[in-house]
């Protein structure tokens, strides 16, 4: 299995520009997240998925930021429009099944915004 | 909200040195996992523990959790250079798929 895959692995844009980051868990896990890591504040969960449906949202900072996830291959963290503030490594993660708790992370999208 | 705070924050020594870093919280967590993530990188996980009072040992690494599964220690036996990354726990709660991550102890370890 090649992994969590994520898209790009390094983004650097201007404020308020929209960003999007892309993810395709391994197949076969039913659950995916989000997290951002920062020098501040580690490594913080926004967003989860089971099943494709968003389960826990409360973690997203603020209406600027959006996810989804279509199918159970692929999701997209948006932010819109984009901050200095946002600068930050995305991750991905996905597991499978309840209870497990462990997760396999992404490489990662290091977001710059200038 | 449930925090874990690390200690130490840094840690530099020398290779061939013992060390603990330590993983405390005032909440339960009904497992622990601890990470390594290196540059560039994301974590990866080494060790899941789910009994209170729990031993595990992956070679030079000895991972314990609290008997009151509010806390945990990583300690590395003769540590090497590639032993050198960031170490993360992380605390499981109910059912719920919600992992909440520690601060972090970033190690160098110096040949």
């Amino acid at each position: 299995d090649a992994g969590v895959i994520q898209s790009p692995r390094h983004e650097v844009t201007e404020m308020g520009q929209e960003v999007t980051l892309r993810c395709k868990p391994i197949s076969g896990h039913d659950y995916l997240f989000w997290y951002r890591q920062t020098m501040m504040r580690g490594l913080e969960l926004l967003i989860y998925f089971n099943n494709n449906v968003p389960i826990d949202d409360s973690g997203m900072p603020e209406d600027r930021f959006s996810a989804k996830m279509p199918n159970a291959s692929f999701s997209t963290l948006k932010i819109q429009p984009s901050e200095p503030r946002d600068s930050a490594v995305y991750f991905c993660a996905s597991v499978r099944g309840a209870g497990a708790n462990v997760l396999t992370f992404g490489a990662g999208s290091r977001l710059t915004v200038l | 909200t449930q925090l874990l705070e690390q200690s130490p924050q840094f840690l530099s020594i020398q290779e061939g040195e013992n060390l603990t870093v330590y993983c405390n919280s005032s909440s339960v967590f009904s497992s622990l996992q601890w990470y390594r993530q290196e540059p560039g990188e994301g974590p990866v996980l080494l060790v899941t523990v789910v009994t209170g009072g729990e031993v595990k040992k992956l070679k030079r690494l000895t991972f314990q959790f609290g008997d009151a599964r509010k806390d945990s220690s990583l300690h590395i036996t003769a540590a090497q250079t590639g032993d050198t990354g960031l170490y993360l726990c992380a605390g499981g709660s109910g059912g719920y798929q919600k992992v909440t991550f520690g601060t972090g102890t970033k190690l160098q370890v110096i040949p």
